[in-house]
């Protein structure tokens, strides 16, 4: 089965400084992979998908970028955070054509 | 922009059977449907998912009319630990790449 690791699982950090999410996968090859979030008390915002290395699709302009360096890894990034930013982050997985995702844990982010 | 909406919030009490719906127009062709269940700070849990027609599990039913611009979650006989929120998900990008998530719908069960 399809495993997803995500880190790390909480952090605080201060307006205008970077952020660096990472996921890597496992029981799986060429997976879509995505980052979603999540505000406090909203629902699951699609942030970016990819579909393969060095791939991304970004949905909703914002200062978050993604990376897809290798073919099971997944990055997001920020180079100077805002309060928005703040909330829970899943990385999540796919077998391309199932429209099923797996997911990892989570990371829940809080910007001060 | 795709749209996928769903009730805000639903209440039921225990073993009655609850029916949530999801409105998404602009689903792409050969895309599923999938549910999924929501606690708080967790990773969304796999329900059911289905194409079209309607599909059972030993947990829910998901019934997808023809047009396949909405389907309804149906989950029989409810009990407390249901209270949870319920996602659609749904693809809009063609291969199943874009999935996007309904709004979301808080259900409440009393006992």
């Amino acid at each position: 089965s399809q495993t997803i690791h995500q880190w790390p699982a909480t952090l605080v950090q201060p307006v205008g400084s970077p952020l660096s999410l990472e996921c890597t996968v496992e029981g799986t090859s060429n997976p879509n992979l995505y980052w979603y979030r999540q505000a406090a008390g909203r629902g699951l915002q699609l942030l970016f998908y990819s579909v393969g290395i060095g791939q991304i699709s970004s949905e909703v302009p914002q200062n978050l970028s993604a990376s897809r360096p290798q073919d099971r890894q997944f990055i997001l990034s920020s180079k100077k955070l805002l309060l928005s930013d703040s909330g829970f982050y899943l990385c999540a997985g796919a077998i391309a054509g199932t429209g099923e995702l797996f997911f990892g844990e989570g990371s829940r982010l809080t910007v001060l | 922009l795709a749209k996928t909406t769903q009730p805000i919030s639903m209440d039921s009490y225990e073993g009655q059977e609850v029916n949530i719906t999801c409105s998404h127009n602009n689903i792409a062709t050969n895309d599923y449907i999938t549910w999924y269940q929501q606690f708080p700070s967790q990773g969304p849990r796999f329900i059911i998912q289905g194409y079209k027609t309607k599909v059972t599990n030993e947990v829910a039913s998901l019934f997808i009319p023809a047009d396949r611009k909405s389907s309804t979650l149906s989950l029989p006989r409810v009990s407390l630990s249901d209270t949870a929120v319920y996602y659609c998900l749904v693809g809009y990008g063609g291969a199943t790449n874009k999935l996007i998530f309904g709004t979301g719908t808080l259900l409440a069960v009393q006992p």
